[in-house]
């Protein structure tokens, strides 16, 4: 069964800290990993989307990386703001057919003052 | 540019009542989505249209219809409201349904059914 497992559930951080969440995934056959971020109340909104080929992508202080042959990728948080507080979801588009996207429950990430 | 947008934000039914959510796009995007995100959940497609004309089911469409009005709006309706649909609607728009091309969401409607 194809699916998208998130680590940690959820997590706490002092402002100006670096954090990583995990992200390890069973969809195959596999086209691309998306990072959203979601903050409260809103839509997910698109931090990377990566291809097989690629191993490391940036956006600004998010940096993801993806290892294709194990089957995992995390998102990098580099020195964390406040406003970094919402839900990173990672997704897995699955084959090249139909719109499969398949979602991960999330990551909570709470950063403090 | 507005990016997707839905009506209404929030919303409370008592179970067998219906409504219509609405979704719009400004994006000339020619694919739409309709997603539900619950609890303890990632994000599941109920339905989606890939072009003008055209609705097909996605994991979740069982107590849904939608419509593909023009290529702008696309609305989901439900006809029988139960408490099993209380969730968050997520509306969705992309240029194609091809793999490389990013979704772009809407900001949500919170529905409730009592």
């Amino acid at each position: 069964k194809n699916q998208v497992e998130q680590s940690p559930q959820s997590l706490i951080i002092l402002e100006g800290k670096n954090c990583t969440l995990q992200c390890n995934y069973t969809v195959s056959p596999f086209s691309n990993l998306r990072w959203y971020k979601q903050d409260t109340g809103r839509g997910p909104v698109s931090l990377t989307i990566m291809t097989f080929s690629e191993n490391t992508k940036s956006n600004g202080r998010y940096t993801a990386t993806l290892d294709a042959d194990t089957k995992q990728s995390s998102l990098h948080i580099t020195a964390s703001q406040l406003s970094d507080s919402a839900s990173y979801i990672c997704v897995v588009r699955e084959g090249q057919a139909g719109t499969a996207l398949i979602f991960g429950k999330g990551t909570t990430l709470s950063v403090s003052s | 540019n507005a990016g997707v947008t839905q009506t209404p934000k929030f919303q409370v039914l008592k179970t067998g009542q219906s409504m219509t959510l609405q979704c719009a796009q400004d994006m000339n995007h020619n694919s739409m989505y309709w997603y539900r995100q619950d609890p303890g959940m990632g994000l599941r497609l109920i339905y989606y249209s890939a072009s003008e004309g055209t609705t097909d089911k996605g994991e979740v469409p069982n107590g849904y219809n939608v419509s593909r009005l023009n290529k702008r709006e696309f609305s989901l309706r439900l006809e029988s409201a139960a408490p099993s649909q209380t969730s968050v609607y997520f509306c969705a728009s992309s240029v194609q349904t091809g793999p490389s091309y990013e979704q772009y969401f809407g900001p949500g409607t919170r529905l409730t059914v009592t």
